[in-house]
């Protein structure tokens, strides 16, 4: 079993949807949590942290389950820009905090 | 502030060649990592460092070397190229600093084709 698991999809979202995807972790000693936005054949970005009492960032929500072990991210009103790749990602699911595990990704596709 | 720099961007190789790829980061982290990246898989962390003089094996380190011998630049050699190692790598750096919610920055990535 994968450490970090996301559904790959595509999810397709008209434009000025809501959508919203999990990641689900095995290590319950995980202690970080992120999201990275990785565009085609581009280099990952961060898009968020993620904590516990879970954050906003404009039109971005991301929550923590740490009982049911996953995340969560929530884009509301979706524009075209917001057509990625979004990467779970998930730190100290091993023995150092220093070493981060990825999720395969979810596909997003916001059309007009 | 150029952030995190790779060269080459792009190899051809044939089998039982070698390489090295650079890394570059000119953000003082003391944190560096080298990923590939294939179809389906996600990012898989070959080998990283945590400092000037130490590395440390990741989840798919055989095939690989690596030296950090300056902070500021981490090399990832291929000492024999197979089919296998086909892929597209990165590297990252990171920072120790808490404040910084141990933020990874990603160079453009290398796209490795051995043939």
């Amino acid at each position: 079993r994968k450490e970090v698991e996301q559904d790959p999809g595509p999810f397709n979202v008209p434009e000025g949807a809501t959508v919203a995807f999990n990641c689900t972790y095995s290590n319950s000693a995980s202690q970080s949590f992120f999201w990275y936005r990785q565009d085609c054949r581009k280099e990952p970005k961060l898009l968020m942290s993620v904590y516990s009492s879970g954050n906003e960032d404009g039109r971005f929500t991301a929550q923590l389950n740490r009982a049911s072990q996953y995340i969560s991210l929530l884009i509301r009103d979706s524009k075209l820009s917001d057509s990625a790749t979004y990467l779970c990602v998930v730190n100290g699911a091993t023995d150092s905090w220093g070493k981060f595990q990825f999720g395969a990704g979810t596909q997003v596709v916001v059309t007009p | 502030n150029a952030g995190v720099t790779q060269t080459p961007k792009f190899r051809v190789l044939k089998t039982g060649q070698s390489m090295t790829l650079l890394c570059a980061q000119d953000m003082n982290h003391e944190y560096m990592y080298w990923y590939r990246q294939d179809p389906g898989m996600g990012l898989r962390l070959i080998h990283y460092s945590v400092g000037e003089g130490t590395t440390a094996k990741g989840e798919v380190p055989d095939g690989y070397n690596v030296s950090r011998l300056k902070k500021q630049n981490f090399l990832l050699g291929l000492e024999s190229a197979a089919p296998s190692q086909t892929s597209v790598y990165f590297c990252a750096s990171s920072s120790t600093d808490r404040t910084s919610s141990y933020e990874q920055y990603f160079g453009p990535g290398t796209r490795l084709t051995v043939t």
